[in-house]
């Protein structure tokens, strides 16, 4: 039973967009989440987080957008940059456990 | 400032073979965990560690085995190693619980024939 779900496993976007991932989820109980961001050959990085107790959270072109009667995650990325090219991981805080989705390979071309 | 150091990078063993894993963190950071990353699936928790002498299980921790005697190391053993094992371990660790933000290694590709 998957708790976490990225629906799109890939995503194209042109540089100077918005990117935009999302990320649902079945378990209500959850109270933090978080998007981590992977290269190949390295370990994933803490991009940015939010707290259940808000719906909004923003970091330069990083905003994350909480709406918890959807139980709907997402992250926008505005402008785009060829470096943000990687996959895109959401993770939701369970008690101890931190629970991940699948992934969303971004590609953001000229 | 090393961060989470993970060895080997790579390795190949025989089905029924043991190994450990080494995870190593310089950051004084209580939380530990173990992930593998398995394509389509994304990351999934093994084991984790609150503290020194702490350990609990994740989401797949079945055919592992951990231990945390001390606040910096984190190994993972695979007893009697299985082709459903093949995949790509991370160790990360954190101040505290997940809240906190986790620091990820650069992994271990493993491969068992």
């Amino acid at each position: 039973d998957q708790q976490v779900k990225q629906n799109s496993p890939s995503l194209s976007v042109q540089e100077g967009r918005i990117s935009i991932l999302n990320c649902d989820y079945t378990n209500s109980m959850f109270d933090y989440f978080l998007w981590y961001k992977k290269y190949p050959a390295e370990g994933p990085t803490f991009l940015i987080s939010i707290s259940s107790i808000k719906d909004k959270n923003e970091d330069g072109r990083f905003t994350v957008f909480l709406n918890k009667s959807a139980k709907h995650l997402s992250l926008h990325i505005v402008p785009s940059q060829p470096g943000d090219s990687a996959v895109y991981f959401c993770a939701f805080l369970n008690t101890d456990k931190l629970i991940f989705g699948t992934g969303t390979r971004l590609q953001v071309f000229p | 400032n090393a961060g989470v150091t993970q060895t080997p990078k790579f390795q190949v063993l025989k089905t029924g073979q043991s190994m450990t894993l080494q995870c190593a963190q310089d950051m004084n950071h209580e939380y530990m965990s173990w992930y593998r990353q398995d394509p389509g699936m994304g990351l999934r928790l093994i084991h984790y560690s609150v503290g020194a002498g702490i350990t609990d299980q994740g989401e797949v921790p079945n055919g592992y085995n951990v231990s945390r005697s001390t606040t910096e190391d984190f190994p993972l053993r695979l007893l009697s190693a299985a082709p459903s094992q093949t995949s790509v371990y991370f160790c990360a660790s954190s101040y505290s619980t997940g809240h906190q933000p986790q620091h990820f290694g650069d992994g271990t590709r493993l491969s068992i024939l």
